[in-house]
């Protein structure tokens, strides 16, 4: 069973559109995340969420919205996708404590 | 703000070299620190996760150590092999929420 599942792997979409990502965890964890990879391959976090609650929003374009329905759910919504948007992201988990557990990411591409 | 460096950028060795990364972090106050690797055009594989209470952490080939008060951890990797070419990340655990600042990796060539 994957312990962090993300869909889907791979979007490819023009500009103007709406996206999502969706993550989902199996580890009972607390702690939600969403990261993105951009071309340097330089990961940093987006947002946090603890049991539902956002705990983490750095500084993103409020195109982005997470929602977590529910504990174990994440997902990242992308409104009006620009082509700077183009990067992986990676969703992970983690209980606070322990270490992150990753997905293996949706790779963006807006053209 | 926590500032997080790894050095060296690339490294390429011949198979069965021992070798050390290096990661050096800015602010001690950390949670933990978490050391993964990443193959191309894949997700990230956890390999050692150290609590800010312990000095190193041991599997397999590897180990890591961790020095708080000096802000650095070290990847040591035994007799090294082709399938260990991968980029290693360091990651600090800190604040509220236990935010991991990554930094921006060592990219390992290990050559048969």
């Amino acid at each position: 069973d994957t312990a962090v599942s993300q869909t889907p792997k791979y979007l490819v979409t023009q500009m103007g559109n709406d996206k999502s990502i969706k993550c989902e965890q199996n580890l009972g964890h607390d702690t939600m995340y969403w990261y993105k990879q951009d071309s340097k391959k330089f990961l940093k976090i987006m947002f946090s969420y603890n049991n539902k609650e956002l705990i983490i929003n750095e500084t993103v374009p409020n195109r982005f919205s997470p929602k977590s329905p529910d504990k174990a759910h994440l997902n990242l919504h992308i409104n009006s996708l620009e082509l700077g948007d183009s990067a992986v992201y990676f969703c992970a988990s983690s209980q606070v404590g322990d270490g992150y557990t990753f997905g293996s990411g949706t790779r963006l591409t807006v053209v | 703000k926590q500032e997080v460096t790894q050095i060296p950028a690339a490294l390429s060795v011949p198979e069965g070299e021992n070798l050390v990364l290096n990661c050096s972090f800015t602010d001690s106050a950390i949670y933990n620190l978490q050391w993964f690797r990443q193959d191309p055009g894949k997700g990230l594989t956890s390999l050692l996760l150290i609590q800010s209470s312990q000095r190193e952490q041991t599997s397999g080939r590897l180990n890591a150590s961790l020095d708080k008060s000096s802000g650095r951890s070290t990847l040591y990797i035994a007799a090294s092999q082709p399938g260990d070419s991968a980029t290693y990340l360091c990651a600090v655990g800190v604040g509220y929420g236990q935010n991991f600042v990554f930094g921006p990796g060592t990219r390992l060539s290990v050559l048969p």
